[in-house]
């Protein structure tokens, strides 16, 4: 039962658009969200979060949605840039305060 | 400051030989944390700590141990290796339950 769910594995984007990352959750009880980046041989790095009582969270070309309705985030990348290229994982917690994550999504930016 | 480091980067194991996968942190966190990803998946718990002393199982502990005798260290031990157990593992650390959690680089293992 995959409680955390990015149906995308991949996405491709030309340099200087946005790229949208979606996330889908089925837990209600989750309180926060997070956005993690992995490059190939390397481990995640966080990127930016958002907590279940805000619905906008930015940092700098980064930013985050959620939709607490119907259980949606979303992560948006203005302008996307090669050095963006990587895999994000989408991840939230709960009241246990474990970290529940998705599949990942590629993202490849092209010059 | 070297974060949360990882060793070995990479190791091949025969079916039913073991293993530890070592963890240090140098950032005085009090919570640990193993990850398996597996191809394609997305990482999955298996084992963590909330400080020295004292560990708890995550989603996938079948086939692992942990011990945490110092705040820096939390080494994963894999006692009869499996093929099952092929997996890239990450090991994690934050200085608190809901704290960002701070990676290490990885440990890829290969059972064969």
């Amino acid at each position: 039962d995959q409680q955390v769910k990015q149906n995308s594995p991949s996405l491709s984007v030309q340099e200087g658009r946005i790229s949208i990352l979606n996330c889908d959750y089925t837990n209600s009880m989750f309180d926060y969200f997070l956005w993690y980046k992995k490059y190939p041989a390397e481990g995640p790095t966080f990127l930016i979060s958002i907590s279940s009582i805000k619905d906008k969270n930015e940092d700098g070309r980064f930013t985050v949605f959620l939709n607490k309705s119907a259980k949606h985030l979303s992560l948006h990348i203005v302008p996307s840039q090669p050095g963006d290229s990587a895999v994000y994982f989408c991840a939230a917690k709960g009241s246990n305060y474990k970290l529940t994550f998705g599949k990942g999504t590629l993202l490849t930016v092209n010059p | 400051n070297a974060g949360v480091t990882q060793t070995p980067k990479f190791r091949i194991l025969k079916i039913g030989q073991s293993m530890t996968l070592q963890c240090t942190q140098d950032m005085n966190h009090n919570y640990m944390y193993w990850y398996r990803q597996d191809p394609g998946m997305g990482l999955k718990l298996i084992y963590y700590s909330v400080g020295a002393g004292i560990t708890d199982k995550g989603e996938v502990p079948n086939g692992y141990n942990v011990s945490r005798s110092t705040t820096e260290d939390f080494p994963l031990r894999l006692e009869l290796a499996a093929p099952s157990q092929t997996s890239v593992y990450f090991c994690a650390s934050s200085y608190g339950p809901g704290e960002t959690q701070y990676f290490g680089p990885g440990t890829r293992l290969l059972v064969l």
